[in-house]
């Protein structure tokens, strides 16, 4: 699976759209984009993930770059609830069948500011 | 709510003492995944089963550890003569399968946060 740069940490005020960026300029074509975040001292909760298109669920939308080498996560209304750490993976879903670990990084801290 | 669900939550233990966490996934959930996260880290990969079947370990699973799903539902995670850098949350996590090609979401569970004194 391709490696991810994200930011360490983030602040954004509380009502305004958090915007965290990925970096995952070797990616491959097989390679999906997942975002998932861990409130502090839980487990991580699945986001949203994407391969080409953007997508939008009920917590967030996914904008990734037309050469999918970057991608955004974006909270449209921040709450304090969202303070989390944010990890952006890429996962190749060809070889195994997707069917190995996830590869976390050290993740982008989002601190939402009252 | 059927999401994974682990017990115990939390486990305090003697340096040397056995411990063992049980993961619940979600129902007809075929595969089930084992983490380790420590303090300030991302979660690391341990193991995965597609129903019963264990069929990937990674390195960082010692002798001393060992998992099971016997009955390719529950599965446990068993430390033997736990060392003080054992302490740290153990995630499981649950997905559906796919064949490859297609995705396949890990759910994670709360986690055991074990502390070896």
């Amino acid at each position: 699976d391709a490696k991810t740069t994200q930011p360490p940490s983030m602040d954004c005020a509380e009502g305004r759209a958090a915007n965290l960026p990925c970096n995952h300029s070797t990616i491959s074509g097989n390679e999906y984009v997942y975002w998932y975040r861990q409130i502090h001292s839980q487990g991580p909760q699945y986001i949203i993930h994407g391969l080409k298109n953007n997508e939008t669920n009920e917590m967030a939308s996914l904008i990734i770059t037309e050469d999918r080498k970057s991608s955004t996560l974006i909270l449209p209304h921040a709450t304090l609830r969202d303070t989390a750490v944010y990890y952006c993976i890429v996962r190749n879903f060809l070889s195994g069948g997707g069917a190995d670990g996830l590869t976390f990084g050290k993740g982008t801290h989002l601190i939402i500011q009252p | 709510d059927t999401g994974v669900s682990q017990d115990p939550r939390h486990k305090i233990t003697k340096r040397g003492q056995n411990v063992t966490f049980r993961c619940d996934p979600i129902s007809e959930h075929n595969r089930l995944y084992w983490y380790r996260q420590t303090l300030g880290q991302g979660p690391e990969f341990l193991t995965y089963f597609q129903n019963e079947a264990q069929l990937e370990k990674s390195r960082l699973l010692s002798d001393r550890f060992s998992a099971e799903r016997p009955k390719g539902s529950f599965s446990t995670l068993e430390i033997q003569r736990t060392e003080q850098g054992d302490s740290a949350m153990y995630l499981c996590a649950s997905s559906s399968g796919g064949l490859a090609g297609i995705t396949d979401t890990q759910y994670f569970g709360p986690g055991t946060r074990l502390t070896v004194l």
